[in-house]
């Protein structure tokens, strides 16, 4: 399988300001990333894919203005939660896939953020 | 859109017993059926897969069989062990992928 990363794995944060969290792909480049969302003992919602060097393509009901999407390379994608406030709070976790011709998704560990 | 369900919420299982995970889905044509198993705190880990050309593949302990016809596939994993115990999801899709609700599974000493 694929390494991935994130970074920070937690953040603590006051209403109003922003976080950023990163997603790497440690071993192989990466054209396509996605972003989830996990509420507490749920599943996993597609927030939206991040394709580098184009705009990312958002879910329905997905915020574009709220949650900024960069892929600026290959191996960095990040997620930017403006404006959080506690609603926000959740565990953030970021997915490569190897290539264009293969399906599989290899995910990072997660960020879990907690806004207060 | 694809919907994805997945039987049941929760499983219980003596160690040593096989665990089976059932899921359904709503989308023909979805190709691609990953199974993951994820543990608090963690992101979820790829644990086998199956695209729509096959009906079976196995990996040691696990299997996952496919229908097609049927819409519906499911996870079996044989002799489970203590390590065996976490939530599974089951998934279905293509380029991108819709996943069930879980299964948390429990190993019993």
């Amino acid at each position: 399988g694929a390494v991935v990363s994130q970074h920070p794995s937690w953040v603590i944060c006051k209403s109003g300001t922003s976080v950023k969290i990163e997603c790497r792909s440690l071993d192989f480049q990466a054209t396509t990333m996605f972003w989830y969302r996990q509420f507490p003992k749920q599943s996993l919602m597609l927030m939206a894919t991040s394709n580098e060097g184009s705009k990312a393509t958002y879910e329905q009901g997905v915020e574009k203005d709220k949650f900024l999407i960069n892929h600026a390379s290959l191996t960095l994608s990040t997620l930017t939660v403006t404006s959080a406030h506690p609603e926000d709070s959740s565990f953030y976790i970021c997915s490569v896939t190897p290539g264009t011709t293969t399906y599989e998704q290899y995910f990072g560990p997660g960020t879990r953020l907690t806004v207060t | 859109g694809e919907n994805v369900e997945q039987h049941p919420s929760t499983l219980s299982v003596q160690e040593g017993d096989s665990a089976v995970i059932k899921c359904t889905y709503s989308d023909s044509a979805s190709n691609y059926f990953p199974w993951y198993k994820q543990e608090l705190g963690k992101g979820p880990q790829l644990i086998i897969d199956i695209r729509s050309n096959v009906g079976e593949k196995k990996d040691q302990r696990i299997a996952v069989t496919l229908n097609k016809t049927a819409k519906h596939f499911s996870l079996h994993i044989t002799e489970t062990q203590p390590e065996d115990s976490a939530v599974y999801f089951c998934a279905a899709g293509d380029d991108k992928i819709i996943f069930g609700k879980g299964t948390r599974l429990h190993i019993l000493p």
